[in-house]
């Protein structure tokens, strides 16, 4: 089962660009990459995924290497509001859910 | 908002009694989820619910019992739980129940068991 392994914390200054990186060395060819994120004592919120080609929406870009043994979530534009812990996933396909996994993520600390 | 709720949002129940978390979701999904995060934890997922009927039962204690009614409704019903039981329990929905599906996740019940 692909396990995915995160900085334990990063910092980023408002309105500069956030790059968290991940590693996901075991990833499965139908396996999907997952990024959320848990702002302190809320739910996760659903950010991107992607599984081979590069993924952006309003919130983020997410670049995948082309071995897909890692990728790079990416803020263009961080805010304070975008402090949290984010967690990057690769998600088995049907009901394999023994091996859903979330980590422990990055915190990302956004500073003034 | 995530179109996921979840009442209430916080509790403090004895090793006797017995509760019960709420969790709708106005999105239309068929699938539920209810998590356990713990302090300083991964999140753990406890049970998967895919139309009504429970697909995944991630070896949780039978102190903890999931019901789902119908496919916007999911409860969990605590008795007799341990200290060890104090966490953030979160509930979560999908269109549909694979491991793939994109999840939508409530702000979860903040559980203190004395």
């Amino acid at each position: 089962d692909a396990k995915t392994t995160q900085p334990p914390s990063m910092d980023c200054a408002e309105g500069r660009a956030a790059n968290l990186p991940c590693n996901h060395s075991t990833i499965s060819g139908n396996e999907y990459v997952y990024w959320y994120r848990q702002i302190h004592s809320q739910g996760p919120q659903y950010i991107i995924h992607g599984l081979k080609n590069n993924e952006t929406n309003e919130m983020a870009s997410l670049i995948i290497t082309e071995d897909r043994k890692s990728s790079t979530l990416i803020l263009p534009h961080a805010t304070l509001r975008d402090t949290a812990v984010y967690y990057c996933i690769v998600f088995p396909p049907l009901y394999n859910f023994n091996k859903f996994y979330f980590g422990s993520g990055t915190k990302l600390n956004v500073k003034p | 908002e995530t179109g996921v709720t979840q009442t209430p949002r916080h509790l403090v129940m004895g090793m006797t009694n017995k509760k019960s978390l709420k969790c709708e979701q106005h999105l239309g999904h068929n699938a539920m989820y209810w998590y356990k995060q713990s302090a300083k934890k991964p999140l753990e997922l406890m049970f998967v619910y895919s139309l009504e009927e429970r697909v995944e039962n991630n070896s949780v204690p039978s102190r903890f019992s999931p019901e789902c009614p119908n496919s916007s409704h999911l409860f969990l019903h605590l008795h007799t739980l341990q200290p060890e039981d104090s966490a953030l329990y979160l509930c979560a929905s999908s269109q549909g129940a694979g491991a793939q599906e994109t999840q939508y996740f409530g702000p979860g019940t903040r559980l203190l068991v004395l």
